[in-house]
């Protein structure tokens, strides 16, 4: 158990919804990392924020979108939602932002139909 | 663009045949690479940081070295319980990336008894 919490685990949900995926970091971790795996993209990096504020961007949707809370927990909203964004999507957590080790969460299978 | 290939792509062992997992990488700065283990349908678990050529780490059975251009994970007298996906990735230094893994597609390891 890394001690990263990300709920829930499974959604599914119809294409054009909108989802909220929540995660909470590890206790003292200040930085949340947000990933997608799909199966033939392998992981890729969405966003990164540290102590509430957006600290790197990959290649991250103009539909998707985050943000990390006071209490460091972090959401992740999707909308319009699309088949192709089916996938497992991680949290990850590190003590601090740049150069260190990153702990993931069980993370959320999405499933849209 | 930060670039990591993993071989083989899968590889099966009879238990205790000890045997190399490769990850080669292109990035603009390294400042770490990671492995991490993932087993089906979970997150992956931190295994090791390395940030230097000529940097080795050991854990169990587990040894991870590091040159200029690759990493090799080394699997001494693996044990069925060592089946698992073996993802590899590199962080660069600095830029609007900061905290971003680069991941590698993975090694499927199979420890047949």
């Amino acid at each position: 158990d890394s001690g990263v919490t990300q709920t829930p685990k499974h959604l599914i949900t119809a294409t054009g919804q909108r989802v909220t995926l929540r995660c909470s970091p590890r206790s003292g971790d200040l930085s949340v990392y947000w990933y997608q795996q799909s199966l033939d993209q392998g992981l890729q990096f969405l966003i990164q924020y540290y102590n509430g504020e957006e600290r790197a961007k990959g290649n991250i949707l103009e539909r998707f979108s985050a943000q990390q809370f006071p209490d460091l927990h972090s959401e992740l909203n999707l909308s319009s939602l699309e088949l192709g964004d089916s996938a497992l999507y991680f949290c990850a957590s590190s003590v601090d932002s740049g150069f260190y080790e990153q702990y993931f969460g069980p993370g959320t299978r999405l499933t849209v139909t | 663009e930060d670039q990591v290939t993993q071989s083989p792509e899968a590889l099966r062992l009879q238990e205790g045949e000890s045997s190399s997992l490769n990850c080669s990488y292109t990035v603009s700065g390294l400042r770490g690479l990671f492995w991490y283990r993932q087993d089906p349908g979970k997150g992956p678990e931190f295994l090791f940081t390395l940030y230097s050529a000529g940097e080795e780490k050991e854990k169990e059975r587990l040894k991870a070295t590091l040159t200029k251009k690759e990493s090799f994970l080394h699997i001494t007298a693996p044990k069925p319980e060592d089946s698992a996906t073996y993802l590899c990735a590199v962080q660069a230094g600095g830029g609007t990336s900061y905290g971003k893994l680069t991941f590698g597609q993975g090694t499927i390891l199979t420890v047949h008894p």
